[in-house]
C-alpha cells in the first residue's frame, strides 16, 4: 500500500540554524501539506500546496518558513533561522481527492 | 480558536463494547469531517469520513455520525479490540483538499 515517506525521523539543531525537512508524498496524487504537532497540543496547519505553488498558509508560516517541490517526488520544508519554539513534530500530508494521508513525521529539536 | 472541540481527553472501554468518541465544531463553513487515530511516534493514519451530505458512514467496525444541526460528529467503533487503543482526533474542513483543522484527540484505552 503506497504510503508517504518522512526524512529524516529526528533532527536536531542549534537555534538560528536553517534545517530542511523531506517528504517523498503518494505518487498519483496532488495536494501536498504540511502540519505540526508542538508537543502536547493538537496538529496544527501550516501549508498546503497544489499545481506548483502555495494554496494556502497559516499565521505560522511566516517568512521563516518555505516549501518546495524541487522534483517530481520529493515535498520540502525549509526553516531558514530555527527558533526554539519551532521544536514540534512536522507532519507531512497528500491526497487526491478528499482524505489526507499522513506521513510519519521528523521530530525536530532546536536547542 | 477551538473551531473542533473533543471534550473528552480520555475514554476507557472494556474489549468487546462499544467505543464513542465525540466531536463538536463551531465553523459552519466545515463541510467535510474526518477521524484518524495516532499512535505515539507515528503520523495520523486516516480512519473514515463523512461529508455534509450524509448523517452517517459505516466501514467495517467503524462508524461516523454526523448531526449538523447541532454540529457534532461521533465516531462509534464496535466491537472495541486491544489494538484500538490510540489516540483519536476529529478534523474538519470546508471541503476536501482544504487544510484540515483538527480537535485536541480523546485517549482511547481499551481494556482486555
Amino acid at each position: 500500500e503506497p504510503e508517504v515517506t518522512q526524512t529524516p525521523s529526528h533532527q536536531v539543531t542549534q537555534m538560528g540554524q536553517e534545517v530542511i525537512l523531506r517528504c517523498v508524498p503518494i505518487s498519483n496524487h496532488l495536494y501536498f501539506y504540511w502540519y505540526r504537532q508542538i508537543l502536547g497540543q493538537k496538529v496544527e496547519f501550516l501549508v498546503s500546496f497544489y499545481n506548483n505553488e502555495i494554496s494556502e498558509k497559516s499565521e505560522i508560516f511566516d517568512d521563516q518558513f518555505s516549501v518546495e517541490r524541487p522534483d517530481g517526488s520529493n515535498f520540502t520544508l525549509k526553516i531558514r533561522s530555527t527558533k526554539l519554539e519551532d521544536s514540534a513534530m512536522y507532519f507531512c500530508a497528500s491526497s487526491r481527492v478528499g482524505e489526507q494521508y499522513f506521513g510519519p513525521g521528523t521530530r525536530l529539536t532546536v536547542t | 480558536d477551538q473551531q473542533v472541540k473533543q471534550n473528552s481527553p480520555s475514554l476507557s472501554v472494556q474489549e468487546g463494547r462499544i467505543s464513542i468518541l465525540n466531536c463538536d465544531y463551531t465553523n459552519s463553513m466545515f463541510d467535510y469531517f474526518l477521524w484518524y487515530k495516532k499512535y505515539p511516534a507515528e503520523g495520523p493514519t486516516f480512519l473514515i469520513s463523512i461529508s455534509s451530505i450524509k448523517d452517517k458512514n459505516e466501514d467495517g467496525r467503524f462508524t461516523v455520525f454526523l448531526n449538523k444541526s447541532a454540529k457534532h460528529l461521533s465516531l462509534h467503533i464496535v466491537p472495541s479490540q486491544p489494538g484500538d487503543s490510540a489516540v483519536y482526533f476529529c478534523a474538519a474542513t470546508p471541503f476536501g483538499n482544504e487544510k484540515l483543522t483538527f480537535g485536541t484527540g480523546t485517549r482511547l484505552t481499551i481494556i482486555p
